[in-house]
């Protein structure tokens, strides 16, 4: 079955330390999307990507960095950086941005 | 004002009643609209896409409004799984990179 996933599911980090959160696609689609969730709050853009190696800062770029070296991989970087990671990690992906976006079913992150 | 708004609600309606929702554009360009439902503590899952000329889906409507620049989405007959936070979506204007624009949400809650 065609989709996104999202690894891990829980993930727990310790303060100062970096951490990656994985995104695979198998629908083929060209534009990739990270966005943060927090509780009672709407998504909000880190970045996207329209096209394999190449990609924009959303919203909230601000301690995230990314990577799409791969059609299939949008890899999300939390960084060190960012004060306040703990929140609802959403990747999500389009045949094109006009078109419908499909989500992964999320990572939760956590400060130790 | 804001590029997509929504009543945050929570609208609590009983069973059976039907409800509508509106959301806001302020993009008179904007290209495509789409509705999706988020279930608490899960990914946004697409309901319905919003055609020009209006679409229904079961008991689902949604209709645009390019002159006032909103789109509607129409419950009919409510269900108690119809509970949920639907999002409303807006995707960017043909032409350049610019990215989709997801609405807060309006919550729904569906009483016995």
């Amino acid at each position: 079955d065609g989709g996104i996933t999202q690894s891990p599911k829980y993930l727990f980090r310790k303060e100062g330390q970096n951490v990656t959160l994985s995104c695979e696609q198998n629908l083929n689609h060209d534009a990739m999307y990270w966005y943060r969730q927090d509780p009672g709050q709407g998504l909000r853009l880190i970045y996207y990507s329209q096209i394999v190696n190449d990609f924009q800062k959303g919203d909230i770029a601000e301690g995230y960095s990314v990577s799409r070296e791969k059609k299939e991989s949008f890899p999300l970087t939390v960084t060190s950086a960012q004060k306040n990671p703990t929140a609802f990690y959403l990747c999500a992906s389009s045949i094109d941005p006009y078109q419908p976006q499909h989500f992964g079913d999320g990572t939760r992150l956590s400060i130790l | 004002r804001k590029e997509v708004e929504q009543d945050p609600g929570p609208f609590n309606v009983p069973e059976g009643a039907t409800v509508a929702f509106n959301c806001t554009y302020s993009n008179s360009a904007s290209q495509s609209f789409f509705w999706y439902r988020q279930d608490c503590r899960k990914e946004p899952k697409l309901l319905m896409s919003v055609y020009s000329s209006g679409n229904e889906d079961g008991r689902f409507t949604a209709q645009l409004n390019r002159a006032s620049q909103y789109i509607s989405l129409l419950i009919r007959d409510s269900k108690l799984s119809d509970s949920a936070t639907y999002l409303c979506v807006v995707n960017p204007t043909s032409g350049g990179y610019q990215k989709v624009t997801f609405g807060t949400g309006t919550k729904l809650q569906v009483i016995p």
